[in-house]
């Protein structure tokens, strides 16, 4: 079975400060990949990123970046110097084999002007 | 890049009346369209799962006589949910991938607000 785990429900912190969002897995596939979302409030969801399991390499995009490690099955997501223009919700989600997505519950994120 | 048109985004309906919810994939094939369903404040889940000239495939716990998928083409699927009650009142979201091309991308629409009154 699949699962994602993100634990920290909600996240508030001020504007220009570092966040970072955890996200754990779990698969017994070999082969999978791990995305971001964004969802603002208006409801839509913005990909962020998606990895393959078997590319650890980190990403940086901008003032976001991306930490996979398969070691203790984490997907954790950063943002530097965070904007108010963050604030949303993000999930962390798992495919396999070309299949339907499995989210994690979400975290809040609130970026405090 | 893929886009994939969701109607409507917003919609109020009476209890007992059945609400239709459309997906258009735009400049591609939609092979696999998913439908999920969104409480406030929680994450998403997946109903169901539907091929392009398939009956869907429904998540455990989704009653198929209530919400009826249709995948008629390769750029349009619907959900309609039939005899709507409250509790049906959630955010309802689609999401697109094309199974023709190597890549696994999905596209989401933007989201069916539905409030059952």
């Amino acid at each position: 079975a699949q699962k994602v785990t993100q634990a920290q429900t909600e996240i508030s912190v001020v504007e220009k400060e570092d966040v970072t969002l955890d996200c754990v897995y779990e698969t017994r596939d070999t082969t999978y990949y791990l995305f971001w979302y964004k969802q603002p409030p208006s409801g839509e969801l913005v990909f962020l990123i998606r990895r393959n399991s078997f590319d650890e390499q980190n990403e940086i995009s901008g003032r976001y970046s991306w930490n996979f490690q398969k070691s203790t099955s984490s997907f954790n997501f950063t943002i530097t110097a965070s904007q108010v223009v963050d604030s949303a919700v993000y999930f962390c989600a798992l495919m396999k084999s070309a299949r339907q997505l499995t989210f994690g519950s979400g975290t809040q994120l609130t970026v405090l002007p | 890049g893929a886009v994939v048109s969701q109607h409507p985004s917003w919609v109020i309906c009476k209890s007992g009346t059945s609400v239709k919810i459309e997906c258009r994939s735009l400049d591609f094939q939609a092979t696999t369209m998913f439908w999920y369903r969104q409480f406030p404040k929680q994450s998403l889940m997946l109903m169901a799962t539907s091929n392009e000239g398939s009956k869907a495939t429904y998540e455990q716990g989704v009653e198929k006589d209530k919400f009826l998928i249709n995948h008629a083409s390769l750029t349009l699927s619907t959900l309609t949910v039939t005899s709507a009650h409250p509790e049906d009142s959630s955010f309802y979201i689609c999401s697109a991938r094309d199974g023709t091309v190597r890549d696994y991308g999905y596209t989401f629409g933007s989201g069916t607000r539905l409030t059952v009154v």
